[in-house]
Order: C-alpha cells, then structure tokens, then sequence
C-alpha cells in the first residue's frame, strides 16, 4: 500500500532532550515536506526536500532539522525541545517539484508534548 | 506571496442539506488548489484538486469545488451532507514555481447534525 509512515504517533518528553520524529515514504517520491499544525493556525511547513542531499526552510524552521540521506526517509530532529514546540507534526510526499500538480500523501501524524 | 482565506472557522449544517465552505486565494502565479479533509485524529485526505483544467472539479465522497479567477474563489460544496463528513476541511494554495510549497487555510470545522 501507497503510505507515508511517520513514528511515534505520540511523544511526551522534556524540554531539552533531543528527539527524532521518522518519516518514511514507499511511493519513490521526491519531494517530501514537514508542517506542524496548531489550533486556529493551519498547517505550517517547516523543512521540505526536493530530492536527496536538497532540504530547505519552510515558514517556521527554528528549533528543527531535517536530514536527506535517502530518498524515502526525512526525519524531522529537534536538538533540544522547547514547550512551544508542542504542537501535531505531519511529513507529507508528492511526487516531484512540479509546484504542486500532483497530490500530496501525508502521514497520520506525530501529537508531540513537551513538558 | 501567495495566501489562503477560509472564511468561516465553523460551518454546521443538517443532514441531507447542502454543504458550502468558502475559500478565498491569493497568489501572483497560476496556482494550484486543493481541498483537503481532517477527520478526528487522523491524518490528511486529499479531496479534490484544480490544476488548470475544468474549473468544476470533482472530488470524492460527492464534493465539487469551481474555480472562479475573476472572484479569486474555490468553494466546496456538496448537495447533501451526511453525518460521516463532520471533519475539518483545509483549502490549500501552490504554485508552479513556487517550490512546492502548499499553503494552507486555517480550517474549516463542518458540524453535521440530525
């Protein structure tokens, strides 16, 4: 089945323990993407990749990175959590940079706590 | 800079009743938009997609969307709604060029009642 595949799909932790959220796609997709999404705000992008080895900030980057080593994974890493990161994360997949005529696959999401 | 207005935060309707969440777009380019459905607890479910081709475009579950330029508008509709579409709809923007950036509305919750 064509998915997107995020781990965990929820997290408690400290405020400074560093922590990954993991983002797999099985579709060969190339362009992958995190967002975050807060009550009354939508959802916002964080990083996004265009291919392997390409990454680039979205609108609210700060206090995130993001890795692509391989095609189909893009973790999302926060060095050191901070409360108003506690927020519902999604990664999503489409198939190349072709400025969005092609759907999105999103995964099911990742509820983060910070405490 | 492209922008997405959804202009209500909450729709209730009745079933068996029409359906009709606004949305109004922004952008310097021919955009792409899309409507993307949230039911509780679960992750995002593409509805439907314009990408220049007809401007009534259909989607699943029976929802429509017409794209309008002249009023920068792409409204979704359904004829009749049914209780399993209480969820929150996001109207979506991109543009070719733009890096594939999809910019979301801020939501709307569509309550469904008896």
């Amino acid at each position: 089945e064509a998915q997107v595949t995020q781990n965990p799909r929820y997290l408690i932790t400290v405020t400074g323990k560093k922590l990954t959220v993991t983002c797999s796609q099985n579709m060969n997709h190339e362009y992958m993407s995190w967002y975050r999404q807060d009550p009354g705000l939508g959802l916002r992008q964080i990083y996004y990749s265009m291919n392997v080895e390409v990454t680039d900030k979205g609108d609210v980057p700060e206090g995130y990175k993001v890795s692509r080593k391989e095609k189909r994974n893009f973790p999302l890493i926060l060095e050191s959590p901070s409360p108003n990161q506690t927020s519902l994360y999604f990664c999503a997949s489409s198939l190349s940079g072709a400025g969005g005529n092609y759907g999105y696959t999103f995964g099911s999401g990742t509820r983060l706590t910070v405490v | 800079a492209q922008s997405v207005t959804q202009l209500d935060s909450h729709v209730s309707v009745s079933e068996g009743t029409p359906v009709l969440l606004r949305c109004n777009y922004s952008s310097s380019y021919s955009p792409s938009l899309f409507w993307y459905v949230q039911h509780p607890n679960k992750g995002l479910q593409l509805l439907l997609k314009y990408t220049s081709a007809a401007t009534l475009v259909k989607g699943i579950n029976g929802f429509e969307a017409e794209f309008k330029k002249s009023e920068t508008s792409f409204h979704l509709t359904k004829p009749s709604a049914h209780m399993s579409d209480a969820a929150e709809y996001f109207c979506v923007v991109s543009f070719t060029g733009g890096g594939n950036k999809l910019t979301f509305g801020t939501g709307t919750q569509l309550k469904v009642e008896l």
